[in-house]
């Protein structure tokens, strides 16, 4: 069964922090990886996708890579905002399914 | 793109009623389907997904069922719902269309409260 961990659970920074998130998972036989946002009471916004057969995808001030064999993904977010205060969530797809981390929580002060 | 609709976005249930939660997909076909449940301060548990009209598959024994009349339409119910079924239930579905990315995409979400 695979299982999805973030560190840490929560973060909180200086507006103009770069930001760094990290999820490891148990199996590496993922077919891809997806970062997701989540405000308060809504649903999720797809951040980023990192297929199985790639090392990194960029968005922005956003950039997440990928170390499929060790287990590992890491999302970076450059000179943070205000705005980028949610929860973060690490999911990897195999089976048919994506299997979630617990997430991280964002809280960026002005 | 694509949009999922999800509702009711938010419902109050007595325990022991009935359940019915509805979600469509516009802008694909044939999309995999997916229930997520995410309970407070925990992380998304699958609940159930389809690959197609029929096809459901449930990840988890519980109080909960699923079905899918039509190719984009998903819908979780219960005959009797339990205080634990409480919590934010998401509909998700992949892009199809084009090459299968395995990419995810999720409604808004329906807030059950079971009292």
């Amino acid at each position: 069964k695979q299982e999805v961990t973030q560190i840490p659970a929560a973060l909180s920074v200086p507006e103009g922090e770069n930001l760094v998130l990290n999820c490891s998972f148990t199996d590496s036989a993922i077919y891809n990886l997806q970062w997701f946002r989540q405000d308060p009471g809504k649903g999720l916004t797809s951040l980023l996708l990192i297929q199985s057969s790639q090392r990194e995808q960029t968005s922005g001030r956003l950039n997440a890579s990928l170390d499929k064999s060790s287990g590992r993904s890491t999302l970076y977010i450059a000179a943070s905002q205000p705005g980028d205060s949610a929860t973060y969530l690490c999911a990897v797809f195999n089976d048919y399914k994506l299997s979630f981390g617990a997430g991280t929580t964002v809280t960026v002060r002005a | 793109s694509q949009t999922i609709h999800q509702w009711p976005a938010t419902l109050v249930q007595p325990v022991g009623s009935p359940l019915s939660l509805e979600c469509t997909v516009e802008g694909t076909s044939n999309p995999n389907l997916y229930w997520y449940r995410q309970a407070a301060g925990r992380g998304l548990q699958l609940l159930f997904y389809s690959v197609g009209i029929g096809q459901i598959s449930s990840e988890v024994p519980q109080n909960l069922s699923a079905s899918r009349p039509q190719d984009r339409q998903f819908i979780l119910s219960s005959k009797k719902l339990l205080l634990s079924d409480s919590g934010f239930y998401l509909c998700a579905s992949d892009r199809v269309g084009s090459i299968n990315t395995g990419e995810l995409f999720f409604g808004e979400g329906s807030r059950l409260t079971v009292l």
